[in-house]
This record gives structure tokens, sequence and C-alpha cells, in this order.
């Protein structure tokens, strides 16, 4: 069956450092990969979107890499700020769209 | 402004009991999709739906079900059959994956069995 695997432990970076998440799947060949942050208690909201032709894809302080070959996706905040602390999650899928675990990430000050 | 609403935002329920949680949106969407998230877990599938009247079962759809009458409109029941139903629901909808697969999500709702 479909998988996703992200890193369920939490990560801890310091502030103005890179922070990096990987999320890894297999039993699928998606058209694009997606990732979200989510706050406690609050619904996701999408940050960006990467389709399987394009290797790289950035906006702002977030750079997104996409491995098809790897089956692979990583998630690069450059910069970080305390504010970035949340959960990422990715999500793959194009009508029947799952989700990983996520990654609890906390940015030190 | 344009978004998705989900109400209510809490709820309580006795065991042994229906209840129904509303999902409604204003963006013109095609597709809504229902997930549940259990604490220090990520988001899984229940149904989705791609078009009004049609709609499929996702990875837990046992004890659940929906309905598609209006497109702008994606209840979710959750039976007495459901046997662990405390949880945190979300809503969400998107345009057709031909133009954007980006999901919209609602603020949720949280149901505590009594």
């Amino acid at each position: 069956s479909q998988k996703i695997e992200q890193n369920s432990e939490a990560l801890n970076i310091q502030e103005g450092k890179t922070a990096t998440l990987t999320c890894n799947y297999t039993n699928y060949s998606p058209a694009y990969l997606q990732w979200y942050r989510q706050d406690p208690g609050r619904g996701p909201v999408f940050l960006l979107l990467i389709r399987e032709n394009e290797k790289e894809k950035r906006k702002e302080r977030l750079k997104v890499t996409f491995d098809t070959t790897l089956k692979q996706s990583l998630f690069h905040i450059t910069a970080s700020q305390p504010a970035d602390s949340a959960t990422y999650l990715c999500a793959l899928g194009d009508d029947k769209i799952i989700f990983g675990k996520g990654t609890r990430l906390h940015i030190l000050p | 402004d344009g978004g998705i609403t989900q109400s209510p935002k809490y709820l309580f329920r006795k065991e042994g009991q229906n209840v129904t949680l509303s999902c409604e949106q204003n963006l013109n969407h095609d597709a809504m999709y229902w997930y549940r998230q259990d604490p220090g877990q990520g988001l899984r599938l229940i149904y989705y739906s791609q078009i009004v009247n049609d709609f499929q079962k996702g990875d837990i759809a046992e004890g659940y079900s929906v309905s598609r009458e209006k497109k702008e409109s994606f209840p979710l029941t959750v039976t007495s059959a459901q046997k662990n139903p405390t949880a945190f629901y979300l809503c969400a909808s998107s345009r057709l994956p031909e133009n954007t697969g980006e999901l919209f999500f609602g603020e949720g709702s949280r149901l505590t069995v009594l």
C-alpha cells in the first residue's frame, strides 16, 4: 500500500540556521507533492507544491526538492526563526491525497 | 471572504449516538475531503468527493458516512459503529487536481465521546 514517511521525531534547530525536513514515500508515483504547516489546534496551511518534472522550487525562505528516483522530497527553511516552529506535513496524491505524520520543528532562540 | 467553514468547533457525544459534522465552502471548489487527526499523529483520510453526488472511501471509512448533495457542502456523520470516535476532524477542499491540488482546510471540529 502507499506509504509516506516523515521523521516523526521533533527537530530542534538554532535560530538563523537552515532546517531540513525529509519526506520519503513508497508504492507510489505521484504527479506532485505538497508541503503544509500546521500549528497546534489549527488546520494545516498550504506552503508549496512541486511537480514530478520539477527538481526544485523556492518561495521566500522555503525550498523544496523532489527526487522521483529516490522517492524523496526535502523541505528547507533557511534563516530559520522561532515563528517557524510548527509541525510540517508532506502530502501526496492526485484525487486521493494522503499525508505523512509530520515533523515537529522547534527553532531555538 | 472565501473560505471553508466547519461546525461545530467542539462537540460532545454520548456513546451510541450518531453525530454530524458540517463542512461548507464558498470557494467553488469541486473536490472535498474529510480527515481525522489523533494526538501526535498525521491526517488520515476518511472520505473524499470529486463531484456532486459521488464520493469515495479513504483509508479509514468504517463507522463514517458522508453525502455530497451540493457542491459547497460535504457533511460527515460519525456513527455509533465507529469504535473510537474521539478525535480532531478536518475538512478540506481543492480545485480539481489538473489545475492544482492545493488543499484549503477548515479550522477543524473536535469531537469527544463521553
